[in-house]
């Protein structure tokens, strides 16, 4: 059973330009997790999703950024006219079931470097 | 979700045990004690987690104490590969059962001494 999956692992955008980040949860998890870690900082949640519904954006910023889980497909992490403050490693997770009783798998991140 | 102590930094020396300590003195009665652990460059990986009982897995056991006020994640056997930071999160399911983000603290970061 495949881990989950991020791609790409390292994205390079110039200051402006949009960035798409993939996730594909692991078979069977209908829960997915964004969190964002800027350099030197702790993890912070951004968005829980399930298909085709958004459940906590509440770490979402308010502007540029934008989260989906389709019914067919990856999760992804849209960010619009993207600035040096965004740089950060972006980490998706997925879970089975209800969370406090299970654990949430982490992907391997995918590392955002504005330019 | 209620908040968690932990301290900065420990040193272990190699295949010796560790004890992480946690201080939740605020948990409620549904909230889970939830372990993490981040290696360098890595996504952050489940550890183990508990509710009351003391609980055992392949890589760690979770020591609760009898007021759940705090607990202890404990390494048999500390490798160089168990170098990492270990989070320690308390974790509450919603009233209408629906999944919870986890909310990261600073963590410990653990230093295994060949």
């Amino acid at each position: 059973n495949a881990g989950v999956m991020q791609n790409p692992r390292h994205l390079v955008r110039r200051r402006g330009q949009e960035a798409r980040l993939r996730c594909s949860p692991m078979k069977g998890h209908s829960h997915v997790y964004w969190y964002r870690q800027l350099p030197e900082e702790g993890l912070k949640f951004m968005v829980y999703l399930q298909k085709e519904n958004i459940i906590d954006e509440s770490g979402m910023p308010k502007e540029r950024f934008s989260a989906e889980f389709p019914k067919e497909g990856p999760s992804i992490l849209r960010i619009q006219q993207v600035v040096r403050g965004d740089s950060a490693a972006y980490f998706c997770a997925s879970s089975p079931e209800v969370a406090g009783e299970s654990e949430q798998y982490f992907g391997p991140g995918t590392r955002l470097t504005v330019t | 979700d209620a908040k968690t102590t932990q301290p900065n930094s420990m040193e272990s020396n190699e295949e010796e045990p560790v004890h992480l300590p946690c201080n939740h003195s605020t948990i409620s009665g549904t909230d889970y004690i939830h372990w993490y652990r981040q290696l360098p460059s890595q996504g952050p990986e489940y550890v183990i987690h508990g509710l009351t009982s003391n609980v055992n897995n392949r890589m760690a056991s979770l020591a609760i104490a009898e007021d759940r006020k705090s607990s202890t994640l404990i390494l048999h056997r500390a490798t160089l590969r168990d170098a990492a930071v270990y989070y320690c999160i308390l974790l509450t399911t919603t009233f209408s059962g629906s999944a919870r983000q986890l909310t990261f603290g600073s963590g410990t970061q653990l230093t295994v001494l060949p």
